[in-house]
């Protein structure tokens, strides 16, 4: 099946601080979503976006589907970004957009 | 509306013991999911049901059996528990009809907690 391969997997910042999470796939997806997990065990959809550019608010993130990479920017972070950042994806025959999840990338925000 | 709902939200078993985790959505949508959370593993998906009547298997479905009741409910099933399926799991679902991907996300449930004894 696809592999999906976040980095990193911890990420410690002060208040402010820019981040770039990463997310490699290993075949062409028709599906790609960036979730959250904060730190009460609650998963909210970030973005979709199996190609291309999407920004909302702070948060931003790029899917460059010919290269399998998609990049989360967080900008000015806050201690609210605490949690964890899913990758996860589909492949492009998936007709049911079963969505195969990498492993995360741990944030932690600090005053 | 709710959303994605699940109960219960926290359970204890001992191996061996049954038991039925209830999912429900009032969003309309087609597709349901059951996935379980581990550390350091990310989520991974049980079973899914892409249209009422039809159900799934997907990366880890040994020891677990699903009912999609209606277009609303989906429930997961552990027959006979065992300490390895002590895991956080997540329902999800999703507007897609089956066979079309639409711009559409998948949404979750809160989570139920299961220890197993």
């Amino acid at each position: 099946g696809i592999q999906v391969e976040q980095s990193p997997p911890d990420l410690i910042l002060q208040e402010g601080a820019n981040s770039t999470l990463r997310c490699n796939f290993s075949d062409s997806v028709n599906n790609l979503q960036w979730f959250h997990q904060n730190p009460w065990g609650q998963l909210i959809n970030l973005f979709y976006i199996p190609s291309g550019t999407k920004q909302n608010g702070r948060l931003s993130a790029t899917t460059v589907a010919t290269e399998r990479y998609s990049l989360l920017y967080i900008s000015s972070s806050q201690t609210t970004d605490s949690g964890v950042y899913f990758c996860a994806v589909a492949m492009r025959n998936s007709g049911y957009s079963t969505l195969t999840f990498g492993k995360g990338t741990m944030l932690l925000v600090s005053p | 509306n709710a959303g994605v709902t699940q109960t219960p939200k926290f359970q204890v078993l001992k191996t061996g013991q049954s038991m039925t985790l209830q999912c429900a959505q009032d969003m309309n949508h087609n597709s349901m999911y059951w996935y379980r959370q581990d550390p350091g593993m990310g989520l991974r998906l049980i079973y899914y049901s892409a249209s009422e009547g039809t159900t799934d298997k997907g990366e880890v479905p040994n020891g677990y059996n699903v009912s999609r009741l209606n277009k609303r409910e989906f429930s997961l099933r552990l027959e006979s528990a065992a300490p390895s399926q002590t895991s956080v799991y997540f329902c999800a679902s999703y507007y897609g009809p089956a066979g079309v991907i639409t711009q559409e996300t998948q949404y979750f449930g809160p989570g139920t907690r299961l220890l197993v004894l």
